[in-house]
């Protein structure tokens, strides 16, 4: 089954960018993914659908400064102009026909 | 306008059961692939189980034979019925709409269950 690895934190100063990553495993490197947020407190936000190819959608009412790109197994989102409700816990997910829901370990933005 | 309102959570005994709803508004639950979600306390985030829009059902590893999924297409409302419940299935539980397997575009509120004695 698919594994997916992130980075535990990342740091950014405030008006600047980020690129978060996300890994998949072995033999696994064209699954689409999908990344959501997670402020303090709140539930989940579905950021994107990211496929391997790079190519992204966004979800209802995601700003601008929010993107994706891909590079052979690695996953990437990319947050601009960095605001400080973007700090948050960022998890990616993916599934097959096997495991129907995987999720990574989530990365803690901080918005220095 | 999708809303999620998950509702049914509370303190329970191990060993006991809870059922888990999520009401569901702005569109059809039965024309969707929906999904529960749960988050232990300073945890991420686990996938619990799916229900697909042709009734197939699946789950993880940790409550396969102990949590069934379904849906009341009259009510528009999801369910998750949860049995012989353990210590580390305290979690905050989320449901959440999926236009396609694993993209879950919509998220509820979610609702705290704690198993405890």
């Amino acid at each position: 089954q698919p594994v997916l690895t992130q980075s535990s934190s990342a740091s950014a100063s405030l008006g600047s960018s980020v690129k978060l990553t996300c890994t998949l495993s072995s033999g696994h490197s064209n699954y689409i993914i999908a990344w959501h947020q997670q402020q303090p407190g709140k539930a989940p936000r579905y950021l994107m659908k990211l496929e391997g190819s790079g190519s992204y959608n966004k979800g209802s009412g995601v700003p601008d400064r929010f993107s994706g790109s891909s590079s052979g197994a690695d996953r990437y989102l990319t947050i601009s102009n960095l605001q400080s409700e973007d700090e948050a816990d960022y998890y990616c997910e993916t599934w097959d026909s096997n495991t129907h829901g995987v999720f990574g370990g989530g990365t803690k933005l901080t918005v220095l | 306008e999708v809303q999620l309102v998950e509702s049914g959570g509370g303190l329970i005994q191990p060993g006991g059961s809870l059922r888990l709803s999520c009401a569901a508004s702005g569109f059809t639950v039965s024309s969707n692939y929906m999904s529960w979600v749960r988050q232990a306390p300073g945890k991420g985030l686990e996938w619990v189980s799916v229900i697909y829009s042709g009734g197939s059902t699946y789950y993880a590893d940790s409550v396969k034979g102990r949590f069934t999924i379904f849906r009341d297409n009259s009510k528009n409302t999801l369910y998750l019925q949860m049995n012989s419940l353990r210590a580390e299935d305290t979690a905050v539980y989320y449901c959440a709409r999926g236009t396609e397997p694993g993209i879950r575009d919509y998220w509820g509120q979610g609702t705290l269950v704690t198993v405890s004695s």
